[in-house]
């Protein structure tokens, strides 16, 4: 079983739309949490963390499930820059923290 | 401005022979990472180094190898033994590997292809 499982998608959806993206993990053990974006043929890039309590920057709401070992990302007022790959990335601390990745939903915003 | 660097962007390699991709840092991070990512999937760990001379590897280490001389810098070497290579390659940097906090950051990647 892998680590961390996301739907690859895509999902299809038109401007201003709401849209949002689940990711799961199998250790409860993990304590850190974040989404990034990857756009095609670029690098990832740091979105935003993931507080327990769950938390906005802007359209972006992200939030955290211990209970059911999820996370989640909900985009509002979708724009067309926000088709991307979204990658959650969960951690593990240790005396050197283990990253894991997801392997990204994939998000056209149409017009 | 402080960031990761990767070159080159485009790497052909011939068989049996051995590319070296670079990764310089300027962001004063301890921490460095090599990833692959194949198309349609997440990245993969090769190598990471915690601490100027010191690394471990990763899932997939086999066929590549790193050095880690100098704090801003961790090359990859894709040796002739690793019979798959084609793939996206980046590099990730971290500021120490441990704590709450840390995430990582990316430079822009080096594609590396077969002929």
């Amino acid at each position: 079983r892998k680590e961390v499982e996301q739907d690859p998608g895509p999902f299809n959806v038109p401007e201003g739309a709401t849209v949002a993206f689940n990711c799961t993990y199998s250790n409860s053990a993990s304590q850190s949490f974040f989404w990034y974006r990857q756009d095609c043929r670029k690098e990832p890039k740091l979105l935003m963390s993931v507080y327990s309590s769950g938390n906005e920057d802007g359209r972006f709401t992200a939030q955290l499930n211990r209970a059911s070992q999820y996370i989640s990302l909900l985009i509002r007022d979708s724009k067309l820059s926000d088709s991307a790959t979204y990658l959650c990335v969960v951690i593990e601390w240790g005396n050197f923290n283990k990253f894991y990745f997801g392997s990204g939903t994939k998000l056209n915003v149409k017009p | 401005d402080g960031g990761i660097t990767q070159s080159p962007k485009y790497l052909f390699r011939k068989e049996g022979q051995n590319v070296t991709l670079s990764c310089e840092q300027n962001l004063n991070h301890d921490a460095m990472y090599w990833y692959r990512q194949d198309p349609g999937q997440g990245l993969r760990l090769i190598y990471y180094s915690q601490i100027v001379n010191d690394f471990q590897k990763g899932d997939i280490a086999e066929g590549y190898s790193v050095s880690r001389e100098k704090k801003e810098s961790f090359p990859l070497t894709v040796t002739s033994a690793q019979k798959n290579p084609t793939a996206f390659y980046l590099c990730a940097s971290s500021t120490s590997g441990q704590g709450w906090q840390e995430t990582q950051y990316f430079g822009p990647g080096t594609r590396l292809l077969v002929l």
